[in-house]
């Protein structure tokens, strides 16, 4: 079955320093992976996502993504974090089918001005 | 473009009573779905739709019926309304099908229900 476990709940961060909300995954067969933004009283926004090729993948408003296969991780980062990026963000796996997706628990980040 | 729309924003409901949370979208999309957002628990799947006519169960469909009669259209019914119903709900959409597949689901803005 594909999981995905986000282990923090809570990340605090001061503007400008960098960010990273982990992630890490379990799943049979090849990892589709992908990390959303949830603000106030809105939907889910897609930020990225890794379906094969280059582990470093580029998303929107400047964050990115590592592929780690050995260690099983797709952690969010952002060389210098913005007030604006506080927010919920979750990771998400797909099932080999694409049919179904399975999120992780969310993650509260914080940045301190 | 309006995406994927939601309505009603707001509900609140007494036990046993019976309710259908309407989800449209206007981009053509062949998946649909519908997840439950609750505090610690993240988004869970309750059913999805590859297309009209076919839906499938997620990880919690129990107390929820939905149907797929048009592509744009894929409304969610609560038949007995239960407490533990409260929850905010989101319906997304994908494109989906070879050679179209970019696993990028698009959100409405929520429904958030109370149960009494």
């Amino acid at each position: 079955a594909q999981s995905v476990a986000q282990p923090e709940d809570q990340v605090n961060v001061a503007e400008g320093n960098p960010l990273t909300v982990k992630c890490t995954y379990s799943v049979s067969g090849n990892p589709y992976l992908f990390w959303y933004v949830q603000y106030p009283n809105r939907g889910l926004q897609f930020l990225l996502k890794y379906i094969t090729g280059d582990n470093l993948v580029k998303g929107s408003y400047g964050f990115e993504a590592e592929f780690n296969k050995s260690q099983t991780s797709f952690h969010l980062k952002k060389p210098s974090a913005l007030v604006s990026d506080s927010a919920l963000y979750f990771c998400a796996v797909s099932s080999n089918t694409g049919n179904q997706f399975y999120f992780g628990t969310g993650t509260s980040l914080t940045v301190i001005p | 473009n309006a995406g994927v729309t939601q309505t009603p924003k707001f509900q609140v409901l007494k036990t046993g009573q019976s309710m259908t949370l309407q989800c449209a979208q206007d981009m053509n999309h062949e998946y649909m779905s519908w997840y439950r957002q609750d505090p610690g628990m993240g988004l869970r799947l309750i059913h999805y739709s590859v297309g009209a006519g076919i839906t499938d169960q997620g990880e919690v469909p129990n107390g929820y019926n939905v149907s797929r009669s048009t592509t744009e259209d894929f409304p969610l019914r609560l038949l007995s309304a239960a407490p533990s119903q409260t929850s905010v709900y989101f319906c997304a959409s994908s494109y989906f099908g070879q050679g179209l597949y970019t696993g990028e689901l698009f959100f409405g803005e929520g429904s958030r229900l109370t149960v009494l």
